[in-house]
């Protein structure tokens, strides 16, 4: 079973920052934090990871809060193209689950006009 | 580089035939994950394989099965379907099976 909490939907306006949250609470000290986004009828995307420090790339930045038991993945200027499934999901890599993600149910993010 | 292919991206079977669908890795990628999408159970993870061996195995049953080629491609095979294999069937490339993994598009089984 995922180990993560999302809301199953959100709306964002087109141009502002989008913040999915994502509960872990039960999240382990070896287990990272990772999000993918999946855009309708297409497989999953990587967007960005991070195991207890703040973590931004191109697409994305990750808050994890310093008791690590939740997250916030923050699109900092949404557009209609951001409008996907957002995956929050918690692993540990290691020899039993390499290659292997554990789904939840999402956040069906909708950024409007 | 090019990305994750699969093929063929659609098919019909038809109950108790089986059926074989194939995953071209990004190159110089050595594992190769099998998920099935459908709309009641969501993304669930079938296998694994690296370097020709399957590393991990998902809870599904013994019709579902793989195998990965010397190149890294891998097919999964599905015998005597049923109607509730009918799903999107992705496969995801990785370096060694951590970190990022990269999705191809799908190939959507329909079981009529």
């Amino acid at each position: 079973d995922a180990k993560t909490t999302q809301p199953p939907s959100m709306d964002c306006a087109e141009g502002r920052a989008a913040n999915l949250p994502c509960n872990h609470s039960t999240i382990s000290g070896n287990e990272y934090v990772y999000w993918y986004r999946q855009i309708h009828s297409q497989g999953p995307q990587y967007i960005i990871h991070g195991l207890k420090n703040n973590e931004t790339n191109e697409m994305a930045s990750l808050i994890i809060t310093e008791d690590r038991k939740s997250s916030t993945l923050i699109l900092p200027h949404a557009t209609l193209r951001d409008t996907a499934v957002y995956y929050c999901i918690v692993r540990v890599v290691s020899s039993s689950n390499t290659g292997k993600l554990i789904f939840g149910q999402g956040t069906t993010l909708q950024v409007k006009p | 580089k090019a990305g994750v292919t699969q093929t063929p991206r659609y098919l019909i079977k038809t109950r108790g035939q089986q059926v074989t669908l194939s995953c071209s890795p990004i190159s110089g990628h050595r594992s190769v994950s099998w998920y099935q999408q459908t709309p009641g159970q969501g993304l669930q993870f079938l296998f694994e394989y690296f370097s020709e061996t399957q590393r991990n195995k998902g809870n599904f049953p013994g019709r579902f099965s793989g195998r990965q080629f010397s190149n890294s491609r891998s097919e999964m095979n599905v015998s005597t379907l049923e109607l509730g294999d009918s799903a999107l069937y992705l496969c995801a490339s990785s370096f060694q099976g951590d970190n990022e993994q990269f999705f191809g598009p799908g190939t959507r089984l329909t079981v009529l």
